[in-house]
């Protein structure tokens, strides 16, 4: 399977606690975004990063939130201290942004965050 | 600022009727037009796309999409709905900023 690779699938985490949420783009693509969906509403954008560069973090909460993605490894989204509001599932997906590409982005299957 | 709209947040259908889904986006460059399906549970799956050239695009299972220039839309249609078609649809659109701006979906719900 090439597609986006998100993990884990299913998160629970107590209030306070730290969460991680890991994402593989499809091989080849350099252009990584994240949106978060809240129960009953749409999709959000968050950020949206290129290796070792954050292009547009304009949807990204000013607190407690961060995202990277490094030269090596998967797109990392990171909260910290997480509040019962911070539950809902956050979509990875991936572009080529390039010319033969198009900009097609492709999602992953999602991470479902739960706070406790 | 870009931003895209779906006036229907929930439709309901009996099988075999005719489905249209409204989308207007609002940015006066070029954009790339999208739907995505998202059956309960599961992530997105794009169902089809418009970069440019033929207005009217096809898509998987049997979906269609009409992009007017002079009327901002993208409006999704199906001829006969099945009850497997039961899920949210979001239209989405990708401007000059590089960021997919989505609609806040329509929740179709199809009953035999």
């Amino acid at each position: 399977n090439a597609g986006v690779m998100q993990n884990p699938r299913h998160l629970v985490r107590r209030r306070g606690q730290e969460a991680r949420l890991r994402c593989s783009p499809v091989k080849g693509h350099s252009h990584v975004y994240w949106y978060r969906q809240l129960p009953e509403e749409g999709l959000k954008f968050m950020v949206y990063l290129q290796k070792e560069n954050i292009i547009d973090e304009s949807g990204m909460p000013k607190e407690r939130f961060s995202a990277e993605f490094p030269k090596e490894g998967p797109s990392i989204l990171r909260i910290q201290q997480v509040v019962r509001g911070d539950s809902a599932a956050y979509f990875c997906a991936s572009s080529p942004r390039s010319r033969n590409g198009g900009n097609t982005i492709y999602f992953g299957e999602g991470s479902w965050l739960t706070v406790v | 600022a870009q931003s895209v709209s779906q006036h229907n947040h929930h439709v309901i259908l009996s099988e075999a009727a005719s489905l249209e889904l409204g989308c207007n986006y609002s940015y006066g460059g070029t954009v790339n037009l999208f739907w995505y399906v998202q059956y309960p549970g599961q992530h997105l799956q794009l169902l089809l796309k418009y970069f440019s050239g033929d207005p009217l695009v096809k898509g998987i299972k049997g979906f269609e999409a009409e992009f007017i220039k002079s009327k901002f839309s993208f409006n999704l249609r199906k001829p006969s709905v099945q009850w497997s078609d039961t899920a949210e649809y979001f239209c989405a659109a990708l401007g000059g900023t590089d960021k997919l701006i989505f609609g806040t979906g329509t929740r179709l719900q199809v009953f035999p």
